[in-house]
């Protein structure tokens, strides 16, 4: 599976936009890129994936590039409970046999009162 | 609640002891994963049941890691002589077999080794 560069940390004021970069120059053609956050002492939780097109959902919405060199995740109005560890993957489709997870460190999202 | 359970959620143990983690992954989802992760760092794959079959498992889990899908429902993993180095909150996560479909994970299990 590529390999993806997120950075350590960000913080994000209560109510605004949170925009979380990462880079998967490597991807396949083939690849899913996924996005799961992490709240502290919890299991990791499932946000949103997409293959080329803009997705949306009701926790976020992933911008993919047109190279899919790298995506954006955004959290349109971040809340306090959005602190988390926000995991970027690429993945291919079924994940191979197995369907793992291949995790990185993530980036640490501070939303700030 | 039907989520992924893990139970127990925090367990002490001395180092050379036993030790066994027990997950109940959501009852339709025919996959089920083991995580570990330490400090710092994001989940690391362990081992991989599709129904009652282990299929996959990492270098990581060493010797003296065992983990079993009974009856393709449950699952323990079991750590025999425990190290300091085991020290770690264990994951487990489930999902269906096919498509891109996100993994369920529950809250972990907690160990530490004194």
């Amino acid at each position: 599976d590529a390999k993806t560069t997120q950075p350590p940390s960000m913080d994000c004021a209560e109510g605004r936009a949170a925009n979380l970069p990462c880079n998967h120059s490597t991807i396949s053609g083939n690849e899913y890129v996924y996005w799961y956050r992490q709240i502290h002492s919890q299991g990791p939780q499932y946000i949103i994936h997409g293959l080329k097109n803009n997705e949306t959902n009701e926790m976020a919405s992933l911008i993919i590039t047109e190279d899919r060199k790298s995506s954006t995740l955004i959290l349109p109005h971040a809340t306090l409970r959005d602190t988390a560890v926000y995991y970027c993957i690429v993945r291919a489709p079924y994940g191979g046999a197995t369907n793992k997870l291949i995790f990185g460190t993530g980036t640490l999202l501070a939303v700030q009162p | 609640d039907t989520g992924v359970s893990q139970d127990p959620r925090h367990k002490i143990t001395k180092r050379g002891q036993n030790v066994t983690f027990r997950c109940d992954p959501i009852s339709e989802h025919n996959r089920l994963y083991w995580y570990r992760q330490t400090l710092g760092q994001g989940p690391e794959f362990l081992t991989y049941f599709q129904n009652e079959a282990q299929l996959e498992k990492s270098r990581l889990l060493s010797d003296r890691f065992s983990a079993e899908r009974p009856k393709g429902s449950f699952s323990t993993l079991e750590i025999q002589r425990t190290e300091q180095g085991d020290s770690a909150m264990y994951l487990c996560a489930s999902s269906f077999r096919a498509g891109n479909t996100e993994a369920f994970f529950g809250q972990g299990t907690r160990l530490t080794v004194v």
